[in-house]
């Protein structure tokens, strides 16, 4: 059974600063990642996919993989009021029959 | 905006009874998957239709049932409502005929709050 974890939070970041949002999983063979943004009440929205070993960069964005330690991290450099939100790490469908599955999601409050 | 729609928005319902769910997929999606998020929990997976057929289900009870209909929207029908079944739900539409799976993004629905008292 794939499992992923994350801290539930409250992380309280100041504005400006940098927001770490940390994930594990259980599955060794899981080979890329969904970083979704929730605002409260609404639908999640992918923000980030990652499947290489490393740093992916999208504007204030970085999703970081490191595949021997089974960690997936997202990275919100100047971290602005609007980034406050639920951040779900997921693990996408491998194929026709499979779901993507969720981690709870981590809840992010930037203090301005 | 993500092409997927769900109605109703928001619905209330009593212990017992029955509710019907519905999501239009975006165009040219072929699958439509459908999850319960309970409050400060992540999306769990009920089932999924791809092209009609239900390929693959959650540890949900069989009082959820789907189907999918020719033009890819789908239906969530919950018998025997209880007061737990109480959360959003999710559809999210996705094409799962493309070659390469590891990167295909599922669009979500709105969702459906459904409170039941």
């Amino acid at each position: 059974q794939k499992e992923v974890e994350q801290n539930s939070g409250p992380l309280s970041v100041p504005e400006g600063a940098i927001a770490s949002l940390n994930c594990t999983y259980s599955d060794r063979g899981s080979q890329s990642f969904f970083w979704y943004r929730q605002y409260s009440g609404k639908s999640p929205e992918l923000i980030m996919f990652i499947y290489s070993n490393g740093d992916k960069e999208d504007g204030r964005f970085t999703a970081q993989l490191n595949k021997a330690s089974q960690y997936v991290s997202l990275l919100i450099r100047d971290s602005q009021p609007s980034d406050s939100a639920t951040y779900l790490c997921a693990v996408p469908p491998m194929n026709r029959d499979d779901k993507i599955i969720f981690g709870k999601g981590t809840r992010l409050h930037i203090l301005p | 905006e993500t092409g997927v729609t769900q109605s109703p928005t928001h619905l209330i319902k009593t212990r017992g009874q029955q509710v019907t769910l519905r999501c239009s997929s975006q165009s040219g999606h072929n699958t439509v998957s459908w999850y319960q998020q309970a409050l400060g929990q992540g999306p769990q997976f009920i089932f999924q239709y791809y092209r009609e057929e239900e390929n693959g289900r959650g540890n949900f009870p069989p009082r959820f049932s789907g189907l999918q209909f020719p033009n890819y929207s789908s239906e969530l029908n919950v018998n025997a409502l209880e007061l737990d079944d109480s959360a959003l739900y999710l559809c999210a539409s996705s094409n799962r005929d493309r070659e390469i799976l590891v990167n295909t993004e599922a669009f979500f629905g709105q969702g459906t709050r459904l409170t039941v008292v």
